[in-house]
């Protein structure tokens, strides 16, 4: 998985409760990128971070907010997860911008009940 | 609206056998077509990418073609075998604002049987 480490690989948590995963990365790469996988869709985009400190929203942010303080760290964090937010979590990294090759974590899987 | 379609949504074929997946898209402008490989459990690993003037990819018993004219790609798996059973993504690549975006397809799962 290309030197991408996603914490924790399971979660499940109550309603109305803060989540925050972590994505880590031995690559040096710039950008990195928060996606969630759910069934019957394509996978989309929540966030994505520039370098360190830049970030900016994707397409599905709402209810999410995310930092980078160092190169190799990403964090997701859910304020107040909701059973909407019940999906598989995936980090991606890449060299340049988001039409370069992008690659992938092993994912998370959250439950929010 | 920006889409990308991917068909059949699942396939099972025997070892062995070829297979032909597709991928429409209504993506523009385009940058370039991935076609991502995703095992149960795992993250995409990106097979191809192909750019406007690319029309076919091949990376071993994996081909992919590409008609930007017809806006429609294919990923052509030859001699399968029961390591290919996975998930299979299309990604298409466009501009926006000066920078690239990215649109993923719902996949297509295919099943190897021995």
């Amino acid at each position: 998985d290309a030197g991408i480490t996603q914490s924790p690989r399971h979660k499940v948590t109550e309603t109305g409760t803060p989540v925050t995963l972590r994505c880590h990365q031995t690559e040096n790469h710039r950008y990195m990128y928060w996606y969630r996988q759910d069934p019957g869709h394509g996978l989309r985009l929540i966030h994505y971070s520039y370098g360190v400190k830049d970030t900016d929203k994707g397409e599905v942010s709402d209810g999410y907010s995310v930092s980078r303080s160092k190169t190799e760290d990403f964090l997701l964090t859910l304020e107040s997860a909701t059973s909407s937010q019940t999906s598989v979590y995936f980090c991606a990294i890449s060299k340049k911008d988001r039409g370069d090759e992008q690659f992938f974590g092993p994912g998370t899987r959250l439950t929010v009940l | 609206k920006n889409q990308v379609e991917q068909s059949p949504q699942s396939l099972i074929i025997l070892e062995g056998k070829n297979c032909t997946l597709q991928c429409n898209y209504t993506v523009s402008p385009f940058s370039n077509l991935r076609w991502y490989k995703q095992d149960t459990g795992r993250g995409p690993v990106s097979l191809t990418i192909m750019t406007f003037s690319e029309n076919t990819k091949s990376n071993g018993r994996y081909t992919a073609t590409l008609d930007a004219d017809t806006k429609q790609s294919s990923l052509h798996i030859t001699a399968s075998q029961l390591s290919d059973s996975a998930s299979y993504i299309c990604v298409v690549s466009y501009l926006s604002g000066g920078y690239n975006k990215l649109i993923f397809g719902a996949g297509t799962r295919l099943a190897v049987h021995p």
